[in-house]
């Protein structure tokens, strides 16, 4: 069974860069069929995706996001990060990551990022 | 994008009776060359992530009560809980996967 764990800092100063990190176990993120997602929920809001790597690295993007994005795989811990730079307030939300063969099939718990001076 | 949207935002049913949550797609998720319609329903409770209830818009993930039934076609589908029961209060979310970016409804609450 996969499982997945987000990890980086609560708190993020504006017009900073947000860094978050998914620790996966049950999956390797360099081989199989899958990508690997950021998904994010301001709080009582609905879901909104941010992007997602491919196994080979390969990567796709929210436009509404892209130009401030990025994802990347770190092979030798089973890890995927995400960097979002200039945030806003508009970034604080909780943000999980998840496992996407199609469908998003496992996510993390998520965890809580506000953005805040 | 593909816009999801579904209705209604909120509705209350009451123990053992159907709910059924509507979701319409801006363009069809139905992929042409396997006949799959790319379109997943999750079940969210405060403070836990999104459940994979239905995948494939009617396959019901594996552990998921049969009471959960997914339908539809095209660009609009349905969720149906055939008799409510109180562990089912959440809220659901539509989403597409057919294209990205992958995009989800606004969410339907179910109270008692």
């Amino acid at each position: 069974q996969v499982q997945l764990q987000e990890s980086g800092p609560g708190l993020v100063k504006p017009s900073q860069t947000l860094s978050l990190t998914c620790t996966v176990s049950g999956a390797s993120v360099s081989s199989g069929d899958y990508y690997w997602s950021w998904i994010r929920q301001p709080a009582g809001k609905g879901l909104e995706w941010i992007g997602r790597i491919y196994t080979s690295g390969s990567t796709h993007y929210n436009p509404s996001l892209k130009s401030r994005v990025t994802i990347s795989l770190d092979t030798s811990k089973n890890q995927f990060s995400l960097k979002l730079s200039s945030v806003t307030a508009a970034d604080t939300a909780v943000y999980y990551c998840a496992k996407n063969w199609n469908y998003l099939d496992s996510w993390g718990q998520g965890t809580q990022v506000t953005v805040s001076s | 994008d593909i816009v999801m949207t579904q209705s209604p935002d909120s509705l209350a049913v009451s123990l053992g009776e159907r709910a059924t949550i509507n979701c319409k797609s801006s363009q069809s998720v139905l992929y042409s060359s396997n006949n799959k319609n790319y379109l997943a329903w999750y079940q969210q409770k405060p403070g836990q992530p999104p459940k994979l209830l239905i995948y494939w818009a009617s396959t019901r993930e594996s552990g998921v009560p049969d009471r959960f039934s997914g339908s539809g076609s095209g660009t609009d589908f349905t969720l149906t809980i055939s008799s409510l029961q109180a562990e089912d209060v959440a809220t659901y979310y539509c989403h597409q996967y057919y294209s990205t970016p992958l995009t989800f409804g606004g969410g339907t609450k179910v109270q008692i």
